[in-house]
């Protein structure tokens, strides 16, 4: 049962253009979204959240934007960059058994081509 | 250079073996966790630790064990490696007064059960 859903394994944007990369999820109780990103053999890196309580949250080329009622949220990347080339990951924060704890999306490839 | 760390970076068992993984921090975090990511599933939470002594389990937790002795140190034990083991594994701690965006991941370990 998956909470956290990314349905596009796999992006290609040409460099300048934007990117939108989408998440879905089933817990009403999620009262964090997060994204990362991912280079390989690396960890994850913390990239932008937004509270369940607004619906955008802007930081430089980075836009992340959240529906409540459809339980969707988006990453815009505006221009996109070569740098940018990574999995980018959708993960949602939700308080359980006294802790709050993460559930991640499967991960979509973003890729930016010159 | 502070962070964590993770070792071995890549590990071969055979079936049935046991090892262990490490994970340390010297960021004085009282949150650690253990992550595996695998390939369509994203990273799913296996067992987390809220400080010193204290551990509970998490998503996927059969096989593994974990014990916290201490705040910088948190170990993931395989007690007989199975193929299904196979993974990437990621460890990350966070201050928990930094908010669920504060997460620092290490950099994996690669395992491989034959």
């Amino acid at each position: 049962d998956q909470q956290v859903k990314q349905n596009s394994p796999s992006l290609s944007v040409q460099e300048g253009r934007i990117s939108i990369l989408n998440c879905d999820y089933t817990n009403s109780m999620f009262d964090y979204f997060l994204w990362y990103k991912k280079y390989p053999a690396e960890g994850p890196t913390f990239l932008i959240s937004i509270s369940s309580i607004k619906d955008k949250n802007e930081d430089g080329r980075f836009t992340v934007f959240l529906n409540k009622s459809a339980k969707h949220l988006s990453l815009h990347i505006v221009p996109s960059q070569p740098g940018d080339s990574a999995v980018y990951f959708c993960a949602a924060s939700a308080l359980s058994s006294g802790a709050q704890k993460l559930v991640f999306g499967q991960g979509t490839r973003l890729t930016i081509n010159p | 250079n502070a962070g964590v760390t993770q070792t071995p970076k890549f590990q071969v068992l055979k079936t049935g073996q046991s090892m262990t993984l490490q994970c340390a921090q010297d960021m004085n975090h009282e949150y650690m966790s253990w992550y595996r990511q695998d390939p369509g599933m994203g990273l799913r939470l296996i067992h987390y630790s809220v400080g010193a002594g204290i551990t509970d389990q998490g998503e996927v937790p059969n096989g593994y064990n974990v014990s916290r002795s201490t705040t910088e140190d948190f170990p993931l034990r395989l007690l007989s490696a199975a193929p299904s083991q196979t993974s990437v594994y990621f460890c990350a701690s966070r201050d928990p007064g930094t908010g669920i965006y504060g997460y620092t991941f290490g950099s994996g370990t690669r395992l491989t059960v034959v």
